[in-house]
């Protein structure tokens, strides 16, 4: 199957300074990924859709001037939390879908998320 | 909007015994997919078993199968036959349609699956 990365998968910063995640789907194209943030024993949820060539959705309560999101191409996208602050500590998957087909069938792969802690 | 609903937050079973998992949500679309995800301790997220909406036909991979009941908005995962390897936190997700949705999963709160030896 395909591959999605995430780089890095653990960063640790002070607060007050911003973090970029990467998200590169390695054997595909993906014009859209999704940013997830993950507390511990709780489920995923969605933090915003990046698009390719257009700005990024963002789900209700998202802040999008702190979680910027940049679809730079079609296996690249970044999470980039600014001005980090203890409560954004958390671990963030980012997943990408292979492909839209006439079905509308996909498959969605996961990165192997990113524990982000701010100290 | 739709929800997802897991209700059991954990469950057990012995090792080569069966067990189900249980999954609720609620919609107004008619066409949609739903899926059973895995995330093992390394955190990984593994899709299991998917279903589209409008096969009548219950999925099946292997060892895990699904009940979808459509009209009831219920989709139970079974195992059959656990394995140590199966231990696991499972997530039921909800996909509707790329051009109202974008394609986004929308997730249940999770099952812990702990499997005895």
């Amino acid at each position: 199957g395909a591959v999605v990365s995430q780089h890095p998968s653990w960063v640790i910063c002070k607060s007050g300074t911003s973090v970029k995640i990467e998200c590169r789907s390695l054997d595909f194209q993906a014009t859209t990924m999704f940013w997830y943030r993950q507390f511990p024993k709780q489920s995923l949820m969605l933090m915003a859709t990046s698009n390719e060539g257009s700005k990024a959705t963002y789900e209700q309560g998202v802040e999008k001037d702190k979680f910027l999101i940049n679809h730079a191409s079609l296996t690249l996208s970044t999470l980039t939390v600014t001005s980090a602050h203890p409560e954004d500590s958390s671990f963030y998957i980012c997943s990408a879908p292979e492909g839209w087909r006439e079905d509308y069938t996909d498959t969605q792969y996961f990165g192997p998320g990113t524990r982000l802690t701010v100290l | 909007a739709q929800t997802v609903t897991q209700s059991q937050p954990e469950m057990s079973v012995q090792e080569a015994e069966t067990v189900t998992l249980s999954c609720t949500y609620d919609t107004s679309e008619s066409d949609y997919y739903l899926f059973w995800y895995k995330q093992p301790p390394s955190r990984q997220m593994i899709l299991v078993i998917r279903q589209e909406a409008y096969k009548q036909q219950n999925a099946t991979e292997n060892r895990f199968s699904v009940n979808f009941q459509k009209a009831a908005k219920s989709f139970s995962l079974k195992i059959s036959d656990s394995q140590l390897g199966d231990a696991a936190m499972y997530f039921c997700a909800y996909r509707g349609s790329i051009y109202n949705q974008g394609g986004k999963l929308i997730f249940g709160q999770g099952t812990e699956l702990s499997v005895k030896p």
